[in-house]
């Protein structure tokens, strides 16, 4: 069964320094976003991207967070300067229509600022 | 920010029992998904459920939707040990582009 592919699975970064997530949508995918969850809390939106854009966006999505396609396959997410609030797994999601059609998640990256 | 409070936060039965878990919203949602959730993974998608006074089955599991599409339910009968794990709700409004609020999660042991 196709599934969202998340690297790495887990990231140590100094604080202030940048760090890129990425991920593998599904293949026949058109819709993809950005989760993150900081231990023991929920799962909480960050941005929505469709067609080289995006969609919605959190409060959370700030000016130092950005989202690229870069190629056919890629869904990025960048933090320019990360601040050790940012520690939390980070989940990427797709899917295939904007409709109900349901969300599909990767198994996520565990971003440790020190 | 549309809540989405789930009940009980944690449940601890033994194997046979049945169960409820409840995911309430004073918000309408356009559809709410139930996922799964082990550690270290990502939420593993259950069902999808749209339409007001929808029911689901997923072999024991039963989902419903609430007919005002604020509210949804799991029923979980004969819980088993391999049940044990994170069940999360989330909504999805469509004037939001579908992005999905979660629930803070039901953590459910089921002991042998």
């Amino acid at each position: 069964e196709p599934e969202v592919t998340q690297t790495p699975s887990h990231q140590v970064t100094q604080m202030g320094q940048e760090v890129i997530l990425r991920c593998v949508p599904i293949s026949n995918h058109l819709y993809f976003y950005w989760y993150r969850q900081i231990l023991g809390q929920k799962v909480e939106f960050l941005v929505s991207f469709y067609n080289n854009e995006i969609s919605e966006k959190s409060e959370i999505f700030d000016d130092q967070f950005s989202v690229e396609r870069p190629d056919g396959s890629n869904f990025t997410l960048k933090i320019r300067s990360t601040k050790l609030e940012d520690s939390a797994m980070y989940f990427c999601a797709s899917k295939v229509a904007n409709s109900n059609q349901p969300q599909h998640f990767g198994d996520g990256t565990r971003l440790s600022i020190l | 920010t549309q809540l989405l409070e789930q009940s009980p936060q944690f449940l601890s039965i033994q194997e046979g029992e049945n169960l409820t878990v409840y995911c309430n919203s004073s918000s309408v949602f356009s559809s709410l998904q139930w996922y799964r959730q082990e550690p270290g993974e990502g939420p593993v998608l259950l069902v999808t459920v749209v339409t007001g006074g929808e029911v689901k089955k997923l072999k024991r599991l039963t989902f419903q939707f609430g007919d005002a599409r604020k509210d949804s339910s799991l029923h979980i009968t004969a819980a088993q040990p391999g049940d044990t794990g994170l069940y999360l709700c989330a909504g999805a409004r469509a004037n939001s582009g579908y992005a999905l609020n979660f629930g803070k999660g039901t953590s459910l042991l089921v002991t042998p």
